[in-house]
C-alpha cells in the first residue's frame, strides 16, 4: 500500500468556486502532516501544516482525521493563480524527518 | 528571503557518466536533504545529512550514490555512473532546527540521461 494516496484529478472549476482535495496515508507513526504546492516544473513550496484541531490560512481549510489517517484541504473562492498541484505529505517521527509525498492533485481554475 | 540554490539548472549527460549536482543550502541551516521527482511521478526521498553524515537514506539511494559537504557552504550529490532512470529533477533541502521552521527546497537540476 503507497505511504499516501490522493485523488488523482484533474480538478477543473471556475473561479470563485470551492474544491476539495483529500488524502489518505497508511502509516500511523505519521505524526505531521502538510499541504504543498507545485507549480508545473517548480519546487514544491509549503501552502500548511496541517493541525489536529484543524486549522485555516485564509482562504484554505485543512483537516486532520488520525482516526481515519484521512487529511483534506479545502480551498474556497477559487482564484486562478491557485491552478497548480496540491502535494499531501507526511513525516513520521522527527520533525527533521523525511517527508512522504503523496503523487499530487491537479487543479486548473478557469475565468 | 533567504533561498536554497542549486546548479546547473538543467544537465544534460550520457548514460554511464558520472555527475555532480551542487547546492547551498541557506547559511544558518543545519540539516540537508536531497529529493528527486522523475517526471509525473511524486516527490521522492533520497538522504538527509546533517553534522557531516547522513542520517538517513532511502533505497533508491543506492552506492551510485554519495553526497557530501566539501566546504561550509555547498552540498552536493553524485551519480556514478548514470542510468536513463536517474533522469528526474532533483531537489535540494534545507531546514533549521528552530520548532515550526519549514523545509526550504531549492529550484531543482533537471538531470536528463540519454
Amino acid at each position: 500500500r503507497k505511504e499516501v494516496e490522493q485523488d488523482p484529478g484533474p480538478f477543473n472549476v471556475p473561479e470563485g468556486a470551492t474544491v476539495a482535495f483529500n488524502c489518505t496515508y497508511s502509516n500511523s507513526a505519521s505524526q505531521s502532516f502538510f499541504w504543498y504546492r507545485q507549480d508545473c516544473r517548480k519546487e514544491p513550496k509549503l501552502l500548511m501544516s496541517v493541525y489536529s484541531s484543524g486549522n485555516e490560512d485564509g482562504r484554505f481549510t485543512a483537516q486532520l482525521n488520525r482516526a481515519s489517517q484521512y487529511i483534506s484541504l479545502l480551498i474556497r473562492d477559487s482564484k486562478l493563480s491557485d491552478s497548480a498541484t496540491y502535494l499531501c505529505v507526511v513525516q513520521r517521527g522527527s520533525t527533521l524527518g523525511r517527508l512522504y509525498f503523496g503523487r499530487g492533485t491537479q487543479l486548473t481554475v478557469w475565468p | 528571503e533567504p533561498e536554497v540554490t542549486q546548479t546547473p539548472s538543467h544537465q544534460v549527460t550520457q548514460m554511464g557518466q558520472e555527475v555532480i549536482l551542487r547546492c547551498v543550502p541557506i547559511s544558518n541551516h543545519l540539516y540537508f536533504y536531497w529529493y528527486r521527482q522523475i517526471l509525473g511521478q511524486k516527490v521522492e526521498f533520497l538522504v538527509s545529512f546533517y553534522n557531516n553524515e547522513i542520517s538517513e537514506k532511502s533505497e533508491i539511494f543506492d552506492d551510485q550514490f554519495s553526497v557530501e559537504r566539501p566546504d561550509g557552504s555547498n552540498f552536493t550529490l553524485k551519480i556514478r555512473s548514470t542510468k536513463l532512470e536517474d533522469s528526474a529533477m532533483y531537489f535540494c533541502a534545507s531546514i533549521s532546527r528552530e520548532a515550526g521552521s519549514p523545509l526550504h527546497f531549492g529550484n531543482g537540476t533537471r538531470l536528463t540521461v540519454t
